[in-house]
């Protein structure tokens, strides 16, 4: 089956520093990655779609300069929290589709907690 | 934009009840309605998903039901056990369009006491 996986799984830091998600889709290669952030007992919000070869879409509401995002091969995408503030303590989960829009599931990976003291 | 409304927020069974949860979208080209049960601290796990073509999918205690006239779509848990005991979410995509977002409910916090 298909396998994503992300990491770290969980990652601590100071308050002004920027912090790096990896994920990797191990079994497969992923045309298209999408990033998701999720508060405590609330539901995944898509932040932004990640095309290998492109930048980035974001959503409306998140910062492009604030989360950048790398999709430079078929297997790999970087989350980049610059300057990372404690309201940006979050849970970042990623998922990798294979193949075309039309075709298949999105794989989730495991998460990455992120804790911005 | 496409916007899910998934209800309830919590449901609290007995082991060996059912469990239903429902969820309706807004989007009439959302063709593809995934189900997706995330436990503490991990990445949501997809367990069923039904494509609109289909009216109906069932995979041993877990079904599926959509309805395209009324956009709105359930899951099924039949003999519930504790250990389906998480959260549980429904999403909505549109496999051709808008680069084929996938776009979550709110989630149900599903609880089975033994």
């Amino acid at each position: 089956g298909a396998v994503v996986s992300q990491h770290p799984s969980w990652v601590i830091c100071k308050s002004g520093t920027s912090v790096k998600i990896e994920c990797r889709s191990l079994d497969f290669q992923a045309t298209t990655m999408f990033w998701y952030r999720q508060f405590p007992k609330q539901s995944l919000m898509l932040m932004a779609t990640s095309n290998e070869g492109s930048k980035a879409t974001y959503e409306q509401g998140v910062e492009k300069d604030k989360f950048l995002i790398n999709h430079a091969s078929l297997t790999l995408s970087t989350l980049t929290v610059t300057s990372a503030h404690p309201e940006d303590s979050s849970f970042y989960i990623c998922s990798a589709q294979k193949g075309q829009a039309g075709a298949n599931v999105l794989t989730f990976g495991a998460g990455s907690r992120l804790t911005v003291l | 934009g496409e916007n899910v409304e998934q209800h309830p927020s919590t449901l609290s069974v007995q082991e060996g009840d059912s469990a239903v949860i429902k969820c309706t979208y807004s989007d009439s080209a959302s063709n593809y309605f995934p189900w997706y049960k995330q436990e503490l601290g991990k990445g949501p796990q997809l367990i069923i998903d039904i494509r609109s073509n289909v009216g109906e999918k069932k995979d041993q205690r877990i079904a599926v039901t959509l309805n395209k006239t009324a956009k709105h779509f359930s899951l099924h848990i039949t003999e519930t056990q504790p250990e389906d005991s998480a959260v549980y979410f429904c999403a909505a995509r549109a496999l051709y369009n808008q680069g084929g977002k996938l776009i979550f409910g709110q989630g149900t916090e599903l609880s089975v006491k033994p």
